[in-house]
């Protein structure tokens, strides 16, 4: 089977930095992306790691470490419009994408 | 380019009847999936079609159903509803030729059965 674990919640001020953690279980694997949801908005995309190693896009970084199945993404000089849910998705062999359960990140002034 | 539809964005059903969903995929895209999303529970993959087929299927009970049309349209169809259906459904649709498989999703439709 599949399976994606993240944290539910994390919290932090403006300006500082966020590093949200998946592992992941899969009987094949591909990639691992990110998507962003806002609160009543559909997901988007944000980052792929196909190969080990960080994947910086601004002020966000995905990091992929296959041997661990383990990835993470690094949120930057947070701002008030970053609180939203942020999900960790596999790709795996069969070419569908399975979804964790997202966490909550929630940006204070 | 026009994103991701999704009709309709809500609907109230009771216990016993059936929904139809519907999701119109951007233009070019062969590649639709479905997910159910519950709080908590994040984003649960239903069925994913490509050229008219079904490509994936979730672990979901058969009263969970869907199709694609030769436009690439897709629909998906719950029948004999139960409370726990009660959730945002979502399409997405992607290029397929991406390496990322990159996923663009629509708004939802949001259902709650009564």
């Amino acid at each position: 089977g599949q399976s994606l674990e993240q944290p539910s919640e994390v919290t932090a001020v403006e300006g500082a930095i966020v590093q949200i953690n998946c592992t992941y279980q899969t009987s094949g694997f591909y990639g691992l992306s990110w998507y962003q949801q806002h609160d009543g908005g559909a997901p988007t995309f944000l980052s792929y790691n196909a190969l080990d190693g960080l994947e910086e896009t601004g002020r966000f970084s995905s990091f992929l470490s296959r041997s661990d199945s383990y990835g993470y993404l690094l949120l930057q000089e947070l701002q008030m419009k970053d609180s939203a849910s942020y999900f960790c998705a596999v790709r795996a062999n069969n070419n569908d994408m399975r979804f964790g359960a997202g966490t909550r990140l929630t940006v204070k002034p | 380019k026009a994103g991701v539809t999704q009709t309709p964005r809500y609907l109230i059903k009771t216990r016993g009847q059936q929904v139809t969903l519907s999701c119109s995929p951007i233009s070019g895209h062969r590649s639709v999936s479905w997910y159910q999303q519950t709080p908590g529970q994040g984003l649960q993959f239903l069925f994913e079609y490509f050229s008219e087929t079904q490509r994936n299927k979730g672990n979901f009970p058969g009263r969970f159903s869907g199709r694609q049309f030769s436009n690439s349209r897709s629909e998906m169809n719950v029948s004999t509803l139960e409370l726990g259906d009660s959730a945002l459904y979502l399409c997405a649709s992607s290029s397929d030729g991406s390496p990322s498989g990159e996923l663009f999703f629509g708004e939802g439709s949001r259902l709650t059965v009564l």
